[in-house]
């Protein structure tokens, strides 16, 4: 399978815990994208990667969470001390810098649905 | 970055074409238009995108027109299994930037 996978599909955790998903994007994409979304709403933008650099982080984003990028590969998203405002399905996505050219056509993994109890 | 409107829900039956409508109106020059598809539970899916006139494959056409504030994405002979989220995104080509930014879409039942 060569799409965007992500890990785990399901995490049910208690508030307080920290969680962390993983990301792993098609291979020969450089830029990643994490969203949230909750029930009815569209994809909420979190933070974007050109490569290893963070280039965007949403207002969203508060510090309970940090995403990482290392070596331009997998991504990481951590969120801290999860509150049950944090449940919603976490969403990556990949695609390729094309320079001159629209970057709007990404790849979406199947999600990591969060739940706080 | 342009802004998009779109209804927010529409019905259709099995076998009529849907057209589904997105506003752009501050459009800028270099932005292309990009729509989406979500099935429950899925990540949204690349339907198609296009800058002007109009852009056919083998899932959807889109029309845009002159002014190219609106754009319009058909699709022939719906089935059930048609029944998603469709989402418009107006991006632009700048170099880094980032416009992968959805709205609320639009909810498409599909009725037998």
């Amino acid at each position: 399978d060569t799409g965007v996978s992500q890990d785990p599909r399901h995490k049910i955790t208690k508030r307080g815990q920290n969680v962390t998903f993983r990301c792993d994007p098609i291979s020969e994409h450089n830029r990643l994208y994490w969203y949230r979304q909750t029930l009815g709403q569209g994809p909420e933008f979190l933070t974007y990667f050109q490569n290893e650099a963070q280039l965007e982080k949403s207002r969203l984003l508060s510090d309970r969470f940090s995403a990482e990028r290392p070596k331009g590969s997998f991504s990481t998203l951590e969120i801290q001390r999860t509150e049950q405002g944090d449940s919603a399905m976490y969403l990556c996505a990949s695609s390729r810098d094309r320079g001159l050219v629209s970057n709007t056509e990404a790849f979406f993994g199947q999600g990591t649905r969060l739940t706080v109890v | 970055l342009a802004k998009t409107t779109q209804p927010i829900s529409m019905d259709s039956y099995e076998g009529q074409e849907v057209n589904i409508t997105c506003s752009h109106n501050n459009i800028a020059t270099n932005d292309y238009i990009t729509w989406y598809q979500q099935f429950p539970s899925q990540g949204p899916r690349f339907i198609i995108q296009g800058y002007k006139t109009k852009v056919t494959n083998e899932v959807a056409s889109l029309f845009i027109p002159a002014d190219r504030k609106s754009s319009t994405l058909s699709l022939p002979r719906v089935s059930l299994s048609d029944t998603a989220v469709y989402y418009c995104l107006v991006g632009d080509i700048e170099y880094n930037n980032n416009d992968m930014r959805f709205g609320a879409g639009t909810r498409l039942t599909v009725k037998p």
